[in-house]
């Protein structure tokens, strides 16, 4: 069974560093590429980051992009999203979720998510 | 950035009822469109991806088209565990893949 989880959140104040990691199980790692993607209390979806297979390529949303880093280690089938200089608006529900080996981009599946709280 | 319109933005049906969502892209996405369905306290879920093609152990009742800048998520005869929020989701112009806001079914 392909599993997900990812840990790491919690509350934390505004200009301050959180790392979130997921561990997964159940499938090969290091064949897929792998995602972050946010749900704000109540709102939509929206995509965070990702990062190729082997790590050499990854691609963040403007919003985060400087603040954010997307890495992998497969070697322990995990994915991390270090998360600095934290804002208000960062405060979500944090899914990792695994792309589609035929597209990147087809989150499939996806944990079941961590929250964020960004607040002084 | 490619803007996802869903509408409507809730849906009152009964189940047994024919369910149509629509989402329109703010350009041509070919058909690199995916649909997920989301439950309360639970992650989104994988409907279809590439338009029309269902992810694997989703229900015939659930099919997908369209192509371009319109397209469609049928449900043929609604289940009352298929009550819940849909999201569409684009990937032709990536980064960002990009989220529609939501059309939220419940029941009547």
């Amino acid at each position: 069974e392909v599993q997900l989880v990812e840990s790491g959140g919690g509350l934390v104040q505004p200009g301050r560093s959180l790392r979130l990691s997921c561990e997964t199980s159940g499938f090969t790692f290091s064949n897929y590429w792998m995602n972050w993607v946010r749900q704000a209390p109540g709102k939509g979806l929206e995509w965070v980051a990702n990062i190729k297979q082997d790590g050499s390529e990854t691609y963040y949303v403007d919003s985060v992009k400087g603040r954010f880093t997307i890495s992998r280690d497969n070697a322990k089938n995990s994915l991390y999203l270090q998360m600095n200089n934290l804002r208000a608006e960062d405060t979500a529900v944090y899914y990792c979720a695994r792309g589609m080996i035929i597209a990147a981009n087809w989150f499939d599946p996806w944990g079941q998510g961590n929250l964020v709280t960004v607040s002084s | 950035e490619i803007v996802l319109t869903q509408s409507p933005a809730t849906l009152s049906l009964s189940p047994g009822e024919r369910a149509t969502l629509s989402c329109r892209a703010s350009q041509s996405v070919s058909s690199y469109l995916a649909w997920y369905q989301q439950k309360p306290g639970q992650a989104p879920r994988l409907l279809i991806y590439d338009a029309s093609n269902r992810a694997t152990g989703i229900p015939a009742r659930f099919s997908g088209s369209g192509s371009g800048t319109d397209f469609t998520l049928t449900i043929s005869s609604l289940e009352p565990e298929d009550f819940a929020v849909y999201y569409c989701q684009q990937r032709s112009n990536w980064p960002p893949a990009t989220f529609g806001q939501g059309t939220r079914l419940e029941i009547k």
